[in-house]
This record gives C-alpha cells, structure tokens and sequence, in this order.
C-alpha cells in the first residue's frame, strides 16, 4: 500500500540554524499538507500546497517557514532560523485531491520527524 | 468547520467491540465526518468517514445518527495494537485543512 514517508525521522539542532524537513507524497497525489504536534499538545495544521502554490496557511506559518517541491516527488519545509517552541513532531500529508468525491479528499500522514531545537 | 465533543478517554477489554462516540450538533448538511487515530506520536492514521449513511471498512464501522449530530465509531473486535488517541473530524468537503481537538484516549486491556 502506498504511504507517506519522511525524513529524518529525528532531527537536532542549535537554535538559529535552518533546518529542511522532507517528505515524498503518495505518488498519484496532488494536494500537500505539513502540520506538527507540540509535545503533549493537539495535532496543528501548518500549511498547504498546491499546483506550486501555498493554498493556505495558518498563524503558526510565519517568515521562518517556507515549502516547495523541488522535483517531481519530494515535498519540503523549511525552517530559516529554529526556536525553541519549533521543536515539535512534524507530518507530513498528502491527499489525491481536495474536492469531488470524499475519498479522494482524504489524507494520509507520514510518520513524522522530532525535530529538537536547543 | 464544525466543532465536535469527544470524552477523554476511555477503556475497552481485548476482544470486546469499542464504541467511541462523538458530538457534532453544529454540522451542517456539506460537512463530513471523519475519524483518524493517532498511536502514540505516530502519524496520524485514517480511519473511516461518512456523510450521512452508515459506513464499514476492514478497519471499522461509522454510525452516524438520522440528525447528524453525533456518530460513532466501531471497533468490532478491538486489540492491543489498538490502543491510541482516536480523532473525530468534521469537516467541509473542498476544504483542506484539518482540525484535530483532543481526541479520545482509548486503552485497550487484556
């Protein structure tokens, strides 16, 4: 069955440095989404993508973050200059479509990576 | 998108169906309901969803009552590997994002 797959799975890193975080869609799919979880805190939602496009984000998405797909299969975030209430676990999503039929609206989440910031 | 009410946790004996219910008095007619479950920190995983008539997969069965103001979740036969956080989710179909409250804590017990 076809899954979302991140990497790294963890991820440490000093305060102020920028850090990528990758992802690879389930290959037939369209729509892109990361949110993250604070550690004992509810599942967030981060941003979402498109066509090469942001279709929407949300407060937590400021400057400091920034997504793309560089080629045909990776979908990243970027995080220019890490603080320490970044660290968190962060998902990644991916659905076929967003409208139409429900199902193809579904999304399905990668395994995360924990991304440490000290 | 829709506001919903699940109970913090409960418990359910290995073997035994687990019923996890959930209130949605708000819906609205184009929203959806949707289950994923999360087992500790793992990614969120997908359950089932429905929009107004009973649905059934291999993983689990959806009730949603006439009014669609509640539903509930079925694990006919639940296990250990069962135990997570369980998420009920309304949400608008075209609408991308989605909004995760506290869920349901089950623990399933030998």
């Amino acid at each position: 069955e076809p899954e979302v797959t991140q990497t790294p799975s963890h991820q440490v890193t000093q305060m102020g440095q920028e850090v990528i975080l990758r992802c690879v869609p389930i290959s037939n799919h369209l729509y892109f989404y990361w949110y993250r979880q604070i550690l004992g805190q509810k599942v967030e939602f981060l941003v979402s993508f498109y066509n090469n496009e942001i279709s929407e984000k949300s407060e937590i998405f400021d400057d400091q973050f920034s997504v793309e797909r560089p080629d045909g299969s990776n979908f990243t975030l970027k995080i220019r200059s890490t603080k320490l209430e970044d660290s968190a676990m962060y998902f990644c999503a991916s659905s076929e479509a967003s409208g139409g039929a429900a199902r193809r609206e579904t999304q399905y989440f990668g395994p995360g990576t924990r991304l440490l910031v000290l | 998108d829709a506001k919903t009410t699940q109970p913090t946790s409960m418990d359910c004996a290995e073997g035994r169906a687990a019923n996890l219910p959930c209130n949605h008095s708000t819906i609205s007619g184009n929203e959806y309901v949707y289950w994923y479950r999360q087992i500790h920190s793992q990614g969120p995983q997908y359950i089932i969803h429905g929009l107004k008539n009973n649905e059934t997969n291999e993983m689990a069965s959806l009730i949603i009552t006439e009014d669609r103001k509640s539903s509930t979740l079925i694990l006919p036969h639940a296990t250990l590997r069962d135990t997570a956080v369980y998420y009920c989710i309304v949400r608008v179909a075209r609408r991308g994002k989605l909004i995760f409250g506290q869920g349901t804590e089950l623990s399933v017990k030998p």
